[in-house]
């Protein structure tokens, strides 16, 4: 099953705006990340916090977390036509092996309009 | 720096045929993963490589799907024989040695169509 739950499912905002996603995850994490997809395309890295941080900024975005409550946020500010995609958060478990594992959520589909 | 590269970008078939998925990752990346993503959800990990070995195949379906990464660098994916529920994008991911990141670098993925 999987570890993250967005909300939004779907959002549209004009260009401009800011837009504001969320996840939420059952378990302890050591970090968490946000992924960007864009249509029929793979998954890219936007960000990644640690699980004793709770704000991150990364140019227009910024992530929190609160492990208190399992959830985490990703604003993107003065939104472009061209952050029209599919947004990821994703949790690291620990696996057997040396490299951890991502567990995704469900993702949030952002369209902005111009 | 090269990508990771799959191919084919789309395949379309008839149920209980046969298909593989070929995976290249960044040179030197010695941790590999398969995902699959079904429309409208977030990728599943199928299964995970460290260099030739199996991690984590545990949410592999061993009754049709076979996976394999036999020299430590590029991978290939087997559904054998697809069901219609096998209609997805299968994503290949990989990471450096021995981790010290948890960021996984994605390929275009691969767009599975089954009749």
């Amino acid at each position: 099953s999987q570890q993250g739950e967005e909300d939004p499912q779907a959002l549209s905002i004009q260009e401009g705006e800011n837009a504001t996603m969320n996840c939420s995850y059952k378990t302890s994490i050591n970090n968490l990340q946000w992924y960007r997809q864009n249509s029929g395309r793979g998954l890219v890295h936007l960000i990644l916090i640690r699980s004793n941080e709770r704000e991150k900024h990364s140019g227009r975005l910024r992530v929190t977390l609160d492990t208190s409550k399992k959830s985490s946020s990703l604003l993107i500010t003065a939104s472009r036509a061209a952050d029209t995609a599919s947004y990821f958060c994703a949790t690291t478990r620990s696996a057997s092996g040396s490299a951890r594992q991502l567990t995704f959520g469900s993702g949030t589909q952002l369209t902005v309009l111009p | 720096e090269a990508g990771v590269a799959q191919s084919p970008r789309y395949k379309i078939i008839e149920k209980r045929q046969s298909v593989a998925f070929w995976c290249n990752p960044i040179s030197g990346h010695a941790t590999l993963y398969w995902y699959q993503q079904i429309l409208g959800q977030g990728p599943k990990l199928l299964i995970q490589f460290q260099n030739n070995g199996v991690v984590d195949d545990s949410q592999l379906p061993k009754d049709r799907f076979s996976a394999e990464r036999l020299k430590g660098v590029d991978s290939t994916l087997k559904i054998q024989p697809a069901k219609l529920e096998d209609s997805a994008v299968y994503l290949c991911a990989s990471i450096p040695w021995g981790g010290g990141t948890d960021t996984q670098y994605f390929g275009p993925g691969t767009r599975l169509t089954v009749l």
